[in-house]
C-alpha cells in the first residue's frame, strides 16, 4: 500500500525560527514529490521535485528530494505569522493513470 | 482570472438524497481530479480524468460518480449519500499528470 508519511504533525515556532518539515514516502512507482501550502481554504501549489539533489527555492521557501532514502524537506526560513498553515507533502505515481497520494500534513503554527 | 469553481460550497442533506457537486475549470486543463479532506486522513483522492471521457478511481471511489462530458467539467455525484460522506472536498485540475495542481475552494458537504 502506498504511505506518505509527514513529520512534525504539529509544530510551534516563534517568527525568525527557521522550521524543516519532514515527508518520506514508500510507493510504488514514483514520478515526483509535490509540496503544498493550505490556510483555511484550498491548498496552493509550492514544489514539485523529480530529481533526487536539486533544491527548489521560492524567497524563505526551499526544498529538496532524496530519491534513494525516500524522503522530502522543506526548510523555511525567518518565519512569520503568516507561514501559519497545514503543509502538505504529496506523492505522485507513475501508473497507467494518475494519482496523487497524500501525507497528513504539518500543521505549522508561528507566534509572533 | 484562471479557476477552478466549486458549487455549491455548503451542503447539509439527508441520507439517500442524490446530489450532484459541479466543478469547472477555465484553464483549458486535461486533468481533473476529486479530493475529500478529513481530520486525520488527510486528502484522499476520489476520481480523476485525464480527459473526456477518460476517469478513473482513485483511493477512495466506494459510493461516488463522476463524468467528463465536455474539458471544462468534471461533476462529483453521489447517487445515495451517507453520513460516512461527510467531509470536505476539492475539485482540482492541471495542464498535465504532473504540473501544480490548482484547487477549488472546496465543497462542506454534511450527509444527516
Amino acid at each position: 500500500e502506498d504511505k506518505v508519511v509527514q513529520s512534525p504533525l504539529s509544530l510551534v515556532v516563534h517568527e525568525g525560527d527557521t522550521v524543516t518539515l519532514n515527508c518520506s514516502y514508500e510507493v510504488t512507482n514514483f514520478r515526483s514529490l509535490l509540496w503544498y501550502k493550505q490556510e483555511k481554504k484550498a491548498p496552493t501549489f509550492l514544489f514539485m521535485l523529480t530529481s533526487s539533489g536539486i533544491e527548489k527555492k521560492s524567497g524563505r521557501l526551499s526544498s529538496i528530494l532524496d530519491k534513494k532514502e525516500l524522503f522530502s524537506i522543506l526548510n523555511i526560513t525567518a518565519t512569520q505569522t503568516g507561514d501559519s498553515a497545514v503543509y502538505l507533502c504529496a506523492v505522485g505515481l507513475e501508473t497507467s493513470g494518475s494519482r496523487l497520494t497524500f501525507g497528513e500534513g504539518t500543521q505549522l503554527t508561528v507566534n509572533p | 482570472e484562471a479557476q477552478v469553481t466549486q458549487n455549491p460550497r455548503y451542503l447539509i442533506t439527508v441520507t439517500g438524497k442524490k446530489l450532484t457537486v459541479t466543478c469547472s475549470q477555465n484553464m483549458n486543463h486535461e486533468y481533473m481530479s476529486w479530493y475529500r479532506q478529513d481530520p486525520g486522513l488527510g486528502l484522499r483522492q476520489i476520481y480523476y480524468s485525464m480527459n473526456v471521457e477518460v476517469t478513473d478511481k482513485g483511493d477512495v471511489p466506494e459510493g461516488y460518480k463522476v463524468s467528463r462530458k465536455e474539458k471544462r467539467n468534471f461533476p462529483l455525484i453521489l447517487e445515495s449519500p451517507s453520513p460516512n460522506q461527510t467531509s470536505l472536498y476539492f475539485c482540482a485540475s492541471s495542464f498535465r499528470t504532473y504540473n501544480e495542481q490548482f484547487f477549488g475552494p472546496g465543497t462542506r458537504l454534511t450527509v444527516l
